[in-house]
This record gives structure tokens, C-alpha cells and sequence, in this order.
């Protein structure tokens, strides 16, 4: 069965720099969810979609935008990049409805050099 | 304090060893995820449950709902369940699904 895919798996930027992540919910999935987990941290929720729209907002930094396409799929893009984002981002997909059931991709670990 | 306590934060084992990990909330809530990340990052849902107790092969996960207590227990472990095992739970007032993560258990399962 097809899963949650994000692209890219890994990423290397420079402080400044800025840098795109996607994320590809499972068929019929309508609800994108954006996680981060920081070196030895537990995630943290960044922000969630439905049917294109922001539905909720967690830790997520200004610097850092999101959106949802008309096919569900979602981009996470980051700019003037720090030190600090260095970490693993991981993306959900649920059914709304059915949110209790999340599934996760595998990740991008973006490194900021 | 966090809203999810998971424990032990470490855990070492020997193969064959039944092992049982702890997670305790103190939100109300809709739901609650095991999940597992190896090295290299990758997570996987191993169960959601919103009451009693689920079975997937070896693993086993239980919640008292009116405790805010749940376990994870793994029989006959095998160094390939070696990882961080997560506790995340769905705030009931959450209304978007957002999870509130545990710190995770890191396992070691030793040949």
C-alpha cells in the first residue's frame, strides 16, 4: 500500500540559505500534518492542512511557510535557514474524520551547515 | 512538567526478555499513538488505541483511560526491536490532530 512519501530524504544547506521540503499524503488522505524533531528532542508539531487551508498552527518559526496543493500534497519552506533548524521534519496524513490515525513519512533530515 | 511521561528513558534488555514500557498523560485525550523511530530517524505507528488493550504480533499495547496510563509490551524481545519507542497522544482538545509527543524509551536488545 502506498505510504506518506517526503522528498527530499536528505538535504545539506548553508545558514541562509533556504530550502523546500514535500511531503505526498497516502491516496485520499485531505489532512497534512508537519512535525520537528530537533537532535535528541522529541517532534514537535508545526502546522497542520485541510483542503488547502492552515487548520492549526503549533512551534512553527515566521521564517518557516507551508501550503497544501489542490492535489493534497504539501510544501514546507524555509528561509534565511539557521543552525538551529537542523533536524529531522517529518510529515503526517490523516483522513478528517478518521484524525485520530496518523500516518507518518520517513523524514528529511535537513542539515545546516 | 510534561504532558506525556514516558519510562524508563533507557532501557537495556536481553534477548527473550519480556519488556514493558510506560506512558503517562495528563491531558484528556482522544487517542493515543506507540510509535517507533530507529536510527536514521524513520517512524512507524504501531498502535492507536482509545481504550482497552491491541495485539500485533510480539507487541502488545494497553490503555486505562481513567488512569492516563498506558503500556507498551514487547515478548520474547529480539535485538531488531532495539529502537526509541514513542508515546504521542491526541489532546482531546486538539481539534485539528496534532500529537503531543513523549520524550521516548530508547531499547537495547542485547544478543
Amino acid at each position: 500500500a502506498a505510504g506518506v512519501i517526503q522528498s527530499p530524504r536528505h538535504l545539506i544547506k548553508e545558514k541562509r540559505e533556504t530550502a523546500t521540503l514535500k511531503c505526498y499524503p497516502i491516496p485520499r488522505h485531505d489532512t497534512v500534518y508537519w512535525y520537528q524533531q530537533g537532535p535528541g528532542q522529541d517532534p514537535q508539531f508545526l502546522i497542520s492542512f485541510y483542503e488547502k487551508m492552515q487548520s492549526d498552527k503549533g512551534s512553527i518559526p515566521d521564517r518557516f511557510s507551508a501550503q497544501q496543493f489542490s492535489d493534497y500534497h504539501s510544501e514546507l519552506n524555509m528561509s534565511s535557514l539557521e543552525l538551529g533548524d537542523s533536524a529531522l521534519y517529518f510529515c503526517a496524513s490523516s483522513l478528517q474524520g478518521a484524525q485520530n490515525i496518523q500516518y507518518f513519512g520517513a523524514g528529511t533530515r535537513l542539515s545546516v551547515l | 512538567k510534561n504532558e506525556v511521561e514516558q519510562s524508563p528513558q533507557n532501557l537495556t534488555a536481553q534477548e527473550g526478555e519480556f519488556i514493558t514500557i510506560n506512558c503517562s498523560y495528563s491531558v484528556g485525550i482522544s487517542a493515543l499513538h506507540w510509535l517507533q523511530q530507529h536510527p536514521g530517524g524513520g517512524i512507524v505507528s504501531l498502535f492507536m488505541l482509545s481504550s482497552g488493550k491491541k495485539k500485533h504480533g510480539r507487541l502488545i499495547a494497553t490503555i486505562n483511560i481513567q488512569e492516563k496510563h498506558s503500556s507498551l509490551h514487547i515478548t520474547a524481545s529480539h535485538p531488531r526491536d532495539s529502537a526509541v519507542y514513542i508515546c504521542a497522544v491526541l489532546d482531546y482538545g486538539g481539534s485539528q490532530g496534532n500529537l503531543i509527543f513523549g520524550k521516548g524509551t530508547k531499547l537495547s536488545v542485547k544478543p
